[in-house]
């Protein structure tokens, strides 16, 4: 089976942009979840989609959203971006009911 | 509350097992994690551990669990020049669906 990908691997974008990344899971796998990961918080969550629906979310701002589609791939929006959201992003997918995850190998986003 | 904590760094030389500590603070954990970073990937999942077990053993992994003292360790045998990596230890709860909370992540260095 292909692993989890995200696209697109690297993206520098300037502060008050937007951005969207996308995470596409293991194919038959229903859960999605996204982690930010920085030097100085570590891994930290902040969403997860179970068939279209949000799951969980973590603490973070309204600017950090997430969607599903009916075909489990995932995209995740961060609007009006600042210096600190420089980060990477990983995507997890699960088969939803066991409590394996699988990360992809991130989205690297530098704001300037 | 939620916490988990590893110590930062471990040298060891190549040939010796290495053995990588955490401790949790939440006694309600369902699943326990270790999960392998390289430069510039993502997560790999290495091994997991469900609460009611004090052990589990995977080739050259061995995952040690103590609940008593909220503490496990991840002992890696004849450790190779190859597992040089960060090491995250990670935790479940039951109403987290699939939501992970890690520590900060152990650098093993491993010389020849």
């Amino acid at each position: 089976k292909a692993g989890v990908t995200q696209t697109p691997r690297y993206l520098i974008k300037t502060r008050g942009q937007q951005v969207t990344l996308s995470c596409s899971p293991i194919s038959g796998h229903r859960s999605v979840s996204w982690y930010q990961q920085t030097p100085g918080q570590g891994l930290q969550f902040l969403f997860e989609y179970f068939s279209e629906t949000q799951r969980n979310k973590g603490n973070f701002p309204g600017r950090f959203s997430g969607r599903q589609f009916s075909n489990s791939r995932s995209e995740m929006n961060v609007s009006t971006l600042e210096l600190g959201d420089s980060a990477l992003y990983l995507c997890a997918s699960s088969p939803g009911t066991l409590y394996e995850q699988y990360f992809g190998p991130g989205t690297r986003l530098t704001v300037t | 509350g939620e916490d988990v904590e590893q110590s930062l760094f471990l040298s060891v030389r190549e040939g010796d097992s290495s053995v990588i500590n955490c401790t949790y603070t939440d006694s309600s954990s369902t699943y326990l994690y270790w999960y392998k970073q390289e430069p510039g990937a993502g997560l790999q999942l290495l091994t997991y551990i469900f609460s009611n077990m004090d052990m589990k053993q995977d080739q050259r992994l061995t995952v040690l669990l103590n609940k008593k003292d909220k503490h496990l360790s991840l002992r890696i045998a004849d450790t190779q020049t190859g597992d040089s990596a960060i090491y995250f230890c990670a935790e479940t709860f039951p109403s987290g669906y699939s939501t992970l909370t890690f520590g900060k992540g152990t650098m093993l260095l491993v010389s020849p």
